[in-house]
């Protein structure tokens, strides 16, 4: 196992509401990457925190938020949900980001809008 | 932006057989190639990487080579066992400061015993 923890696991909601998504970096990781992963896609970037700075955002609008806390862990909030954004979301966290460290990834939060 | 192209999309072989899964990128900047392997329902985990540096790279039965200047890269898996049976990822980070990684569509690998 990587370290990385992601609640919940699954998670069913209405179109038009709003999400928290929570990620557990690894000890001693300080960033953490988000990615949206379609069924039968590869992940999409979303944004990266380091430092609970946002560090590079991929093409999400802007109501895809994040937040990173003292300890590294961090939320995905996703307002407004659209039926489109069901799909399992990814955090990954890594060491630094000035160099090219592994990326450990959690078991992610399959996210289910109706 | 980076965009990663990855082909085939499916991949059938005996066990036993090798298989090659094979990506490109645009991004010349890009220095770091990760090969993750997902099973179904499981999160991506990493299986080998590449730096520009270095032109091949091998783990007991996986290899990845990286070609920069035709800028594509190949996973090499000889030996295939029913275990290896996962989906395929090749991703690309775009270097410098923000470590986005941007990755291929995916190759499902099937090992038939």
């Amino acid at each position: 196992e990587t370290g990385v923890t992601q609640s919940p696991t699954h998670l069913i909601k209405t179109r038009g509401q709003q999400v928290t998504l929570r990620c557990s970096s690894q000890s001693g990781h300080n960033t953490v990457s988000w990615y949206q992963q379609a069924l039968g896609q590869g992940p999409q970037f979303i944004f990266q925190y380091y430092r609970e700075e946002e560090n590079g955002r991929g093409n999400f609008p802007p109501r895809f938020s994040g937040l990173q806390f003292p300890n590294y862990s961090s939320e995905l909030n996703v307002n407004a949900l659209e039926l489109d954004d069901s799909a399992l979301y990814l955090c990954a966290s890594s060491l630094a980001f000035t160099q090219n460290t592994e990326a450990f990834f959690g078991q992610g939060t399959r996210l289910t809008v109706v | 932006g980076e965009n990663v192209e990855q082909h085939p999309s499916t991949l059938s072989v005996q066990e036993g057989d090798s298989a090659v899964i094979k990506c490109t990128y645009s991004d010349s900047a890009s220095n770091y190639f990760p090969w993750y392997k997902q099973e179904l329902g499981k999160r991506p985990q990493l299986i080998i990487d590449i730096r520009s540096n270095v032109g091949e790279k091998k783990d007991q039965r996986i290899a990845v080579t990286l070609n920069k200047t035709a800028k594509h890269f190949s996973l090499h898996i000889t030996e295939t066992q029913p275990e290896d049976s996962a989906v395929y990822f090749c991703a690309a980070s775009s270097g410098g400061s923000n470590y986005k990684l941007t990755f291929g569509k995916g190759t499902l690998l099937t090992v038939n015993p």
